[in-house]
């Protein structure tokens, strides 16, 4: 059993490039979502989704678009990556309450 | 505005003793709220949550106190251990599985 899986784990971006980070869970969850953690700003919510065809927005979602096609799979697209999108980015999936994470990607935007 | 507040950025404790972690809330329409250690890369892992119809909850060395007039939340872990020197964040729900908000994480550090 997997869990949350996140690919790529590390990845450079030069400003104004696109990218896909790939988020996939095995546990047949219906809620997942994506957070950013930056220092001193705790875990904050970009976009989640209560099922296959359902996303919403959440604190942060300027600049990210995402989609949920099957139960299983959950990207988060950066469309034209910037500077203050720097950060670590989480995958978590649930059905309640607790969500479970994955080991995050880092993103650094040059 | 920040619903989910935690105040203490560190707490540094001895071996044995007890760490208390605290939280505090600003939206009453939180009803579910949860405790996640974080150690360095990696992600959150789920230690323990509390409805709002329940005021203590416990597992193991780990319990939940909830104070809903105060809108305050804390963690206690008894007897720390040097394992548990982590991250902790402080998180809440409207209702079970919904969108999580976290709070800024306290540096829990537990020396021999």
């Amino acid at each position: 059993n997997a869990g949350v899986t996140q690919t790529p784990k590390f990845q450079v971006l030069k400003t104004g490039q696109s990218m896909t980070l790939q988020c996939a869970q095995d546990m047949n969850h219906e809620y997942m979502s994506w957070y950013r953690q930056d220092p001193g700003m705790g875990l904050r919510l970009i976009h989640y989704s209560v099922g296959a065809g359902i996303t919403d927005q959440g604190e942060v979602p300027n600049g990210y678009n995402v989609s949920r096609s099957t139960t299983e799979d959950f990207p988060l697209r950066l469309l034209s990556a910037a500077p203050s999108q720097t950060s670590v980015y989480f995958c978590a999936s649930s059905n309640g309450p607790g969500y479970t994470f994955g080991s995050g990607t880092r993103l650094t935007v040059v | 505005d920040q619903q989910v507040k935690q105040n203490s950025p560190s707490l540094s404790v001895q071996e044995g003793r007890i760490s208390i972690l605290n939280c505090d809330y600003t939206n009453s329409m939180f009803d579910y709220f949860l405790w996640y250690k974080k150690y360095p890369a990696e992600g959150p892992t789920f230690l323990i949550s509390i409805s709002s119809i329940k005021d203590k909850n416990e597992d193991g060395r780990f319990t939940v106190f909830l104070n809903k007039s105060a809108k305050h939340l804390s963690l206690h872990i008894v007897p720390s251990q040097p394992g548990d020197s982590a991250v902790y964040f402080c998180a809440a729900a409207e209702t079970s599985g919904s969108r999580l908000t976290f709070g800024e994480g306290t540096q829990l550090t537990v020396n021999p």
